[in-house]
C-alpha cells in the first residue's frame, strides 16, 4: 500500500530535550516536506527535500532541522524543543513534477512542556 | 509576500450546495491545489487547476481565474461525510513541489 509514515504520533516532551519525529513513504518520490498546523494559520511549510542530499528552508524553519541521506526518509530534528513548538506536523512526498500531488503522512501531535 | 484567503467557516443543510472561495497574491503562480481534511487527520487531495476554467470530478468542482487570482471549490449534493476543513494552496513556483496554504474553510453539514 503506498503510504507515508510518520513516527510518533503522539509526543510529549519538555524544553530543551532533543527529539526526532521520523518521516517514510515508499512511492519513489523525489519531494519530501515538513508542515506545521497551528489554529487559525493553517499548514506551514518548515523544510523540503527536492532529493536525497538536496533540502532547503520553508516559511518557519527557525528551530528545526532535516536531513535527507536516503531518498525514502526525511526526518525532522528539533535540537532544543520549546513550547511554541507545540504544534501538528504533517510529513508530506510527492514527486517532484509539477501539479503533482502531495501525500499527507499521518500527523504527529506534539506538546512541548 | 504570499497571501491566500478563505473564509473561516461555513454552514450548508445536507444536500445542498456550498461554494468556498479562494483568492491569492502569491510571487508566482503555477498551479492551485483544493485539499479536504477531516478533523485530526491529515489533508487528501481534491482537486489541482492550472488554467482557467471549471474541473468537474464527480460532485466536487473547483475552478480558477488567473487574471482575478481566484479560486473556489464546489460542493455538491452536500453529504453530513463532507463535515470538514477545505484548504486552499497555491505552488508558487515551477521549480519544486513547495505548496502555500490558506488558513482553511471549516464546512459544517446540518440535517
Amino acid at each position: 500500500e503506498a503510504q507515508v509514515t510518520q513516527n510518533p504520533r503522539y509526543l510529549i516532551t519538555v524544553t530543551g530535550k532533543k527529539l526526532t519525529v521520523t518521516c517514510s513513504q515508499n512511492m519513489n518520490h523525489e519531494y519530501m516536506s515538513w508542515y506545521r498546523q497551528d489554529p487559525g494559520l493553517g499548514l506551514r511549510q518548515i523544510y523540503y527535500s527536492m532529493n536525497v542530499e538536496v533540502t532547503d528552508k520553508g516559511d518557519v524553519p527557525e528551530g528545526y532541522k532535516v536531513s535527507r541521506k536516503e531518498k525514502r526518509n526525511f526526518p525532522l530534528i528539533l535540537e532544543s524543543p520549546s513550547p511554541n513548538q507545540t504544534s501538528l506536523y504533517f510529513c508530506a512526498s510527492s514527486y517532484a513534477g509539477g501539479g503533482e500531488t502531495q501525500y499527507f503522512g499521518p500527523g504527529t501531535r506534539l506538546l512541548v512542556l | 509576500g504570499q497571501n491566500i484567503d478563505q473564509p473561516t467557516e461555513m454552514t450548508a443543510t445536507e444536500g445542498a450546495i456550498v461554494q468556498i472561495n479562494c483568492t491569492y497574491q502569491t510571487s508566482g503562480f503555477n498551479g492551485l491545489f483544493w485539499y479536504q481534511q477531516h478533523a485530526g487527520e491529515a489533508p487528501t487531495f481534491l482537486s489541482y487547476n492550472v488554467l482557467d476554467g471549471l474541473e468537474e470530478k464527480g460532485r466536487f468542482s473547483s475552478f480558477l481565474s488567473r487574471s482575478k487570482g481566484y479560486s473556489y471549490l464546489l460542493l455538491k449534493e452536500l453529504q453530513m461525510k463532507d463535515s470538514a476543513s477545505y484548504l486552499c494552496a497555491v505552488r508558487p513556483k515551477a521549480a519544486g513541489n513547495k505548496l502555500t496554504f490558506g488558513g482553511g474553510t471549516r464546512v459544517l453539514v446540518k440535517p
